[in-house]
């Protein structure tokens, strides 16, 4: 079946440091989300990347839609306590209409 | 985005028994999706709502455990029929398909609704 391999599994970073987490595939997105989950919440969109190579930003979170179609990368600036949660990356296949798929999740948890 | 309303947010139930939640959307979308999230794992696709028939369900999930109504472009519900501790999990509903392209590919989450089965 489709997978997305969403990397690191987590990380514990000092506040004010940059983090960097990517997700790869063998198959081909139309368009790659990036979500962050707080505990009893549902996933909140972040970014949203449309086109291969696209590069696009909100604030200290800049994310790039890879030229391949295969891979994207979320990238936090000068990470921050409230930075902490669950990022998940998430693709809808060529094909499949608005379905998504999910990868694993990165846990961010940052030292203050 | 639009604004998604999901009830109820928590519920403990008694295995055998069903529970049915409700998704409730602010503004009229084509798509709505529901998810599982088990604890401390990603999110699974159960089925796509569809308006005015039956939802489409992916492998793994039925519809005799997991029936879907659509009645609308606003609203839809997912149950989970007999229930057992194995389907302690959060419920998701999802949707999508409001506005222009290429926006109107982005997926947007209601809070959830964390179930917990005894």
């Amino acid at each position: 079946g489709q997978q997305l391999n969403q990397s690191p599994q987590s990380m514990f970073i000092q506040e004010g440091e940059d983090v960097s987490m990517n997700c790869t595939s063998s198959s081909i997105f139309n368009t790659w989300l990036w979500y962050k989950q707080d505990p009893g919440e549902g996933p909140v969109l972040l970014i949203a990347l449309y086109k291969a190579g696209e590069l696009t930003s909100n604030g200290r979170l800049t994310a790039q839609f890879g030229i391949t179609r295969k891979d994207s990368f979320l990238n936090i600036s000068a990470s921050i306590p409230s930075d902490v949660g669950i990022y998940f990356c998430a693709g809808q296949l060529e094909g499949y209409g608005n379905k998504l798929v999910f990868g694993a999740g990165t846990i961010l948890r940052v030292k203050s | 985005s639009a604004v998604i309303s999901q009830k109820p947010s928590r519920d403990i139930c008694q295995r055998g028994t069903s529970l049915t939640i409700q998704c409730q959307v602010d503004s009229q979308v084509t798509m709505m999706f529901w998810y599982r999230q088990q604890p401390g794992q990603s999110l699974t696709l159960i089925a796509t709502a569809n308006q005015g028939s039956e939802a489409t369900y992916e492998s793994g999930f039925v519809i005799d455990k997991f029936p879907i109504s659509r009645p609308n472009l606003t609203f839809s519900t997912l149950t989970v029929s007999n229930m057992s501790p194995e389907d302690s999990s959060i419920y998701l509903c999802s949707v999508s398909g409001s506005g222009q392209l290429p926006m109107n590919t982005e997926a947007f989450f209601g809070q959830g609704t964390r179930l917990t089965v005894v």
